[in-house]
């Protein structure tokens, strides 16, 4: 069975650029999950997606992220204009269920703003 | 608000050694616990998972026990290996799958 997929891995850019990730998730799993993991610190929520609907983005920076799912399968994480604090690696992750709490992540996608 | 916490942030063993890896949540409604394997530069490998109505899990070398009451898990590691040198993180979730982690623990087994 594939993983979940993440692209690009690295991504090096100079702030006030613009920058988009990609997440295609297990197959057959309805959830997916974008969180942030800034270097010594566990990951952090920034947005959850039931099939293409939003169930929380409570803690996504809303001025300059923003992600989508619209036909409820992969992903795309988008941040315009980069800072240099969303230095991170942004890890995508899904599950079969919401209540199975059995997340899958992926490799994570490198982002440096510089 | 959950908050999760393991201690300590780092620990260096010498092979062989049993050890255990503390965890500790603020909000005793967490809906299950999820002990997560990562490596430097990797995404995060899935260990063990406790469910709602579970008390522990075992997956070969690895237990994890949860106590909903005293908002505390442990990740208990027998005979360690050099290849278990890693940053473990715990994660609770509420009932929407919503994960919230710890900072994780670094640990070092050495030959």
């Amino acid at each position: 069975e594939a993983g979940v997929a993440q692209s690009p891995r690295y991504k090096i850019i100079e702030k006030r650029q613009s920058v988009a990730f990609w997440c295609n998730p297990i197959s057959g799993h309805a959830t997916l999950y974008w969180y942030q993991q800034i270097l010594g610190q566990g990951p952090k929520l920034l947005i959850q997606f039931q099939n293409n609907g939003v169930v929380d983005d409570s803690q996504l920076p809303k001025d300059r992220f923003s992600a989508e799912r619209l036909k409820g399968v992969d992903s795309t994480l988008k941040i315009q204009p980069a800072k240099l604090e969303d230095s991170a690696v942004y890890l995508c992750a899904s599950s079969l269920e919401v209540n199975t709490g059995e997340l899958f992540f992926g490799e994570g996608s490198r982002l440096t703003v510089l | 608000k959950q908050e999760v916490t393991q201690i300590p942030a780092a620990l260096s063993v010498p092979e062989g050694e049993n050890l255990v890896l503390n965890c500790s949540f603020t909000d005793s409604a967490i809906y299950n616990l999820q002990w997560f394997r990562q490596d430097p530069g990797k995404g995060l490998t899935s260990l063990l998972l406790i469910q709602s109505s579970q008390r522990e899990q075992t997956s070969g070398r690895l237990n994890a026990s949860l106590d909903k009451s005293s908002g505390r898990s442990t990740l208990y590691i027998a005979a360690s290996q050099p290849g278990d040198s890693a940053t473990y993180l715990c994660a609770g979730s509420s009932n929407t799958g919503k994960l919230i982690f710890g900072q994780g623990t670094t640990l070092q087994v050495k030959p």
